[in-house]
């Protein structure tokens, strides 16, 4: 079974600054992880992925995430935080191995503060 | 531009009468989602086709139905919708047994129940 720890419902950061989203995950298959972000009253946009390939993964918008397999994580970070980045962040898991439905994170709320 | 397409963007309908929300997609992909969302939550999966083949998920009320009548359509069907039905609904698609796991989702549509 998958599961998915977001560990931060909200994170605050001024503009200009890091940002950084942790994700915990849960998988007995090695698992696809993603990070999706959705604006407000907008469907889910991938920011990135990783599928067993290279161990750092950068997305679009300055984004990246780093797999770490003994720490279970795939925390999200950007160098410098844009007041458009503010929005409500997904880390999913997917079993790598075919029709296997999405799990969820709960969720973290970005705020970017001028 | 290929992508996931769903109308209308807001739906307002009134409690107890049908309403049936769509989505269609130009990706060509063979496994199609519908997702209820509510307010400040994950999204949670209703059921999803692949290719033609229908998987409810266990915990998806008697009052949703979909309909996929070829690959490019998938219809929600919400019977008798009640206030608890109020939320934001996401169709995404994904290209299942090639590898790639990642869902490609639709802008949402809102429903309002009165």
């Amino acid at each position: 079974a998958q599961s998915v720890t977001q560990l931060d419902s909200h994170v605050s950061v001024s503009e200009g600054t890091p940002v950084l989203l942790r994700c915990n995950y849960s998988s007995s298959y090695s698992p696809s992880l993603f990070w999706y972000v959705q604006h407000p009253n907008k469907g889910l946009q991938l920011l990135l992925k990783y599928t067993s390939a290279a161990t750092l993964v950068k997305g679009i918008n300055g984004f990246e995430a780093e797999f770490k397999k003994s720490e279970t994580s795939f925390h999200l970070t950007k160098p410098s935080a844009h007041m458009s980045d503010a929005a409500e962040y997904f880390c999913v898991v997917s079993a790598y191995s075919g029709n296997t439905p999405l799990v969820f994170g709960k969720g973290t709320r970005l705020s970017v503060i001028a | 531009d290929a992508m996931v397409i769903q109308n209308p963007r807001y739906q307002v309908t009134q409690f107890g009468k049908p309403v049936t929300l769509s989505c269609s997609q130009t990706l060509n992909h063979n496994v199609m989602y519908w997702y209820q969302q509510k307010s400040s939550q994950a999204p949670k999966l209703l059921f999803h086709y692949y290719d033609k083949d229908f998987n409810n998920e266990a915990d998806t009320p008697d009052n949703f139905q979909s309909r996929r009548p070829n690959t490019s359509f998938c219809f929600l069907d919400i019977r008798s919708p009640g206030l608890g039905d109020a939320a934001m609904y996401l169709c995404a698609t994904s290209r299942e047994g090639q590898g790639d796991y990642e869902q490609y989702f639709g802008p949402g549509t809102r429903l309002t129940v009165t």
